[in-house]
């Protein structure tokens, strides 16, 4: 158990919907990273938060977004979902700058 | 953009033999770190071992050991006594300080009994 945590663990939605993904960093965690897993693109890096502020972003398309709260657990927006959206979705936390990232046990997200 | 090449798709292994597994990487910074995650099939992201880019001794976690050639760019993960529970995929990652994580495309590793 890395101690992240993320939740639904299987979400099954149709196109043109909005979802939102959970994750609870380990504790004391201040940074944490979205990561999408599919099959053509392979684990894709989307976005990191470092205690509340967004640090940089990656491939991440404008349909999603994302946030970190106070009280360190992020959420992930997905809207107007198309199928090519289906994919393995995790969060990593880490305790600062230049650590290793820890994994959650991902969101497994299906548009239908 | 730093880049992460894995170029053996699948493996296989006997139980308790060693296995290796290739990464290369580019980059131009001088400062980084070099991981090895495992997913297994419940597809977990697992870290494996870890190594910073500015120690030149090889890190080593029980049965796992790596192989780190800065000049050569290279980031080998080698197995010994290999066990059925090591059967996963395995990524090579990099990442700059405070940074992504820059992962390959992977190794699907079998070990077979």
């Amino acid at each position: 158990d890395s101690g992240v945590t993320q939740t639904p663990k299987h979400l099954i939605t149709a196109t043109g919907q909005r979802v939102t993904l959970r994750c609870s960093p380990r504790s004391g965690d201040l940074s944490v990273y979205w990561y999408q897993q599919s099959l053509d693109q392979g684990l894709q890096f989307l976005i990191h938060y470092y205690n509340g502020e967004e640090r940089a972003k990656g491939n991440i398309l404008e349909r999603f977004s994302a946030q970190q709260f106070p009280d360190l657990h992020s959420e992930l927006n997905l809207s107007s979902l198309e199928l090519g959206d289906s994919a393995l979705y995790f969060c990593a936390s880490s305790g600062g700058e230049g650590f290793e990232q820890f994994f959650g046990p991902g969101t497994r997200l299906t548009v239908l | 953009a730093q880049t992460v090449t894995q170029s053996q798709p699948e493996m296989s292994v006997q139980e308790a033999e060693t296995v290796t597994l290739s990464c290369t990487y580019d980059t131009s910074e001088n400062n980084y770190y070099l991981f090895w995650y495992k997913q297994p099939p419940s597809r977990q992201m697992i870290l494996v071992i870890r190594q910073e880019a500015y120690k030149q001794q090889n890190a080593t976690e029980n049965r796992f050991s790596v192989n780190f050639q800065k000049a050569a760019k290279s980031f080998s993960l080698k197995i010994s006594d290999s066990q059925l529970g090591d059967t996963a995929m395995y990524f090579c990652a990099f990442m700059r300080y405070g940074n992504k994580l820059v992962f390959g495309a992977g190794t699907i590793l079998r070990v077979k009994s």
